[in-house]
């Protein structure tokens, strides 16, 4: 069975110090992973995947098959980067499959 | 485009009341879903569809039915609601070439009193 574990459910940390959102994930397979954001009154929306290796909004995660994580790391955390935090995984043509979620909050 | 729209926005039931949540997108996604999300436990999918007509459950079906008569539109239905589904109800789309891009509604949030 798949599943998607994010140990935190809330995380606080100041402005300009780095941030790590753990994401761990159990799947026999290759999966896809990916985080999801939902900035406040906004809508959910994909943030980055794996697969594409990019840097958005500062955020990268590497998936490490060997830990299976998918750390979502930023090196100097801004205000803005309030919010809550899903990681996913996919696993070929079955629906996404969701983290419980990480509220981060960024304290000036 | 409106992308994701969700119909009502707010509301509240009575135990044993029906309603139906409309969700209508005007990207020509083939996927579509809804989840409710409570917290603590995050988002959890109820139903999905990969196409007009075809439905599927998710991790929390029971209690709700949901209908893709037209492409564009999604409806998730309480028959009989309970205080259990008291959430915040989401509904998503996606392409069929990168299902793991999924375009969220801006929620409804449900009350069963």
């Amino acid at each position: 069975a798949q599943r998607v574990t994010q140990p935190e459910k809330l995380l606080s940390v100041f402005k300009g110090a780095p941030v790590e959102l753990k994401c761990n994930y159990s799947y026999s397979g290759s999966p896809e992973l990916f985080w999801y954001v939902q900035y406040s009154r906004q809508r959910l929306q994909l943030l980055l995947r794996h697969i594409s290796r990019e840097s958005i909004k500062g955020f990268t995660a590497d998936l490490n098959k060997g830990e299976t994580s998918f750390h979502l790391k930023k090196p100097f955390a801004q205000e803005e980067d309030s919010a809550m935090y899903y990681c996913a995984l996919s696993s070929g043509n079955t629906p996404l499959v969701f983290g419980k979620g990480t509220r981060l909050s960024v304290i000036a | 485009n409106a992308g994701v729209t969700q119909t009502p926005k707010f509301r509240v039931l009575k135990t044993g009341q029906s309603m139906t949540l409309l969700c209508a997108q005007d990207m020509n996604h083939e996927y579509m879903y809804w989840y409710r999300q409570d917290p603590g436990m995050g988002l959890r999918l109820i139903h999905y569809s990969v196409g007009e007509g075809t439905t599927a459950k998710g991790e929390v079906p029971d209690g709700y039915n949901v209908s893709r008569l037209k492409k564009q539109n999604f409806l998730l239905g309480l028959e009989s609601a309970a205080p259990s589904q008291t959430s915040v109800y989401f509904c998503a789309s996606s392409r069929l070439v990168r299902p793991y891009e999924q375009y969220f509604g801006p929620g409804t949030r449900l009350t069963v009193t």
